[in-house]
């Protein structure tokens, strides 16, 4: 069974500091790595990652994947209020499509 | 483009009524998936598509029935409502590089 631990479970940091959250996974056919982001409602999507160290970067944003050691890190620079939310990893099974979710990493950031 | 929609918003039932979720999207998406999110469970999935006619149980696929009679829709059926049932649902179709979620249904059942 596709399993996915995100840590830590939950994080608070001031405006400003640089955050690094994990993603570790263990899945039957890998074939992608997700990122989202769900304040109060749906989650929205941030990166997607199909192969080992190449860094996708969106802004403040920035991903990486490691395939042998099967994990991945969401890091976020000079952190705004904007970014309190649930951040959510999800490993997509190749084949079925299947998509299974970690619980996710709550960041506050305070002002 | 409405891309993934999702009615109702919100539904109140008691245990042992029965409803379906709908759920639609507009982009041609092959796959399409229910899921429920819990606080402190993450999302699980619940039944999932991978194209017309073609239907496979999640992760808690209990107490659900769907079916994809066309592309564009995706009907979950709670057959007979239990308070374990009282969650966030969320629908959302994909192609193999991205997944777009609807907003959700809060359905609590009493």
């Amino acid at each position: 069974e596709d399993k996915v631990v995100q840590s830590p479970l939950s994080l608070v940091v001031h405006e400003g500091d640089t955050v690094t959250l994990n993603c570790s996974y263990e899945v039957t056919n890998f074939r992608s790595l997700l990122w989202y982001k769900q304040e109060k409602k749906a989650p929205t999507f941030l990166f997607m990652l199909t192969s080992s160290g190449i860094e996708k970067k969106s802004g403040r944003l920035s991903s990486i994947l490691d395939k042998k050691e099967l994990f991945s890190i969401l890091n976020i620079t000079a952190t705004q209020t904007g970014d309190s939310a649930v951040h959510l990893c999800a490993v997509r099974d190749f084949g079925n499509e299947k998509l299974t979710f970690g619980t996710g990493t709550r960041l506050t950031i305070i002002p | 483009n409405a891309g993934v929609t999702q009615t109702p918003k919100f539904q109140v039932l008691k245990t042992g009524q029965s409803m379906t979720l709908q759920c639609a999207q507009d982009m041609n998406h092959e796959y399409m998936s229910w899921y429920r999110q819990d606080p402190g469970m993450g999302l699980r999935l619940i039944h999932y598509s991978v194209g017309a006619g073609i239907t496979d149980q999640g992760e808690v696929p209990n107490g659900y029935n769907v079916s994809r009679s066309t592309t564009e829709d995706f009907p979950l059926r709670l057959l007979s409502a239990a308070p374990s049932q009282t969650s966030v649902y969320f629908c959302a179709s994909s192609t193999r590089n991205e997944q777009y979620f609807g907003p959700g249904t809060r359905l609590t059942v009493t």
